[in-house]
């Protein structure tokens, strides 16, 4: 069954530490993985694609990594800073023609406290 | 529908002329259709796409429709030559994280 499973469900930070996301997925055959950060009341925002070569890949203080063997991914995030409280969600494009190609996490929310 | 706009609302063209219509959904919406939907009858699945990736293109009625996605965001629905059986209701829907399955208002085509 084609599932994405993120950890932890809610992190409390201090402002300038960092934190790591986890997201396990069992999609397959895997396509590409992305990393959303979604603010209350707004759409999500795409952090980082990642396909099925691609190791690592950062923006700005945000850097994704991908285990496509172990079939694991992890956002980690730098220097923390207020701005960055929000849901974090992976999803997961299999390699099907079908619609239900889509694999939704349901997300880490973060929190970073002064 | 709220999430979703698409503009013209309203698009009169002579036949042969070409036209395009434009989808553009908020922030989020992954997933975004094209459908039409003559006077009086059901809506017929034109195409989909998932980010910018076409995944669908079979409901097309033929070359002279075209559609894309190029950023994963904006759409626009082409039609080259119209002809007067193009005239019909068009409209695009969009889904994705945790919003539900929304039409927009749709661009009602006339073609003369």
């Amino acid at each position: 069954k084609n599932q994405v499973e993120q950890s932890p469900q809610s992190l409390i930070i201090l402002e300038g530490k960092n934190c790591t996301l986890q997201c396990n997925y069992t999609v397959s055959p895997f396509s590409n993985l992305r990393w959303y950060k979604q603010d209350t009341g707004r759409g999500p925002v795409s952090l980082t694609i990642m396909t099925f070569s691609e190791n690592t890949k950062s923006n700005g203080r945000y850097t994704a990594t991908l285990d496509a063997d172990t079939k694991q991914s992890s956002l980690h995030i730098t220097a923390s800073q207020l701005s960055d409280s929000a849901s974090y969600i992976c999803v997961v494009t299999a390699l099907l023609t079908g619609a239900n190609n889509l694999f939704f996490g349901t997300g880490t929310r973060l929190t970073v406290i002064p | 529908g709220a999430g979703v706009s698409q503009s013209p609302r309203y698009k009169v063209t002579k036949r042969g002329q070409d036209v395009a219509l434009r989808c553009d959904p908020i922030s989020g919406h992954v997933s975004l259709y094209w459908y039409r939907q003559a006077l009086g009858q059901g809506p017929e699945f034109l195409t989909y796409f998932n980010y910018e990736a076409q995944q669908d293109k079979s409901g097309l009625p033929n070359d002279r429709f075209s559609a894309e996605r190029p950023e994963g965001s904006i759409s626009t629905l082409t039609i080259q030559r119209t002809e007067q059986r193009d005239s019909a209701m068009y409209r695009c829907a969009v889904t994705g994280f945790n919003y539900g399955y929304t039409f927009g208002s749709g661009t009602r085509l006339t073609v003369v």
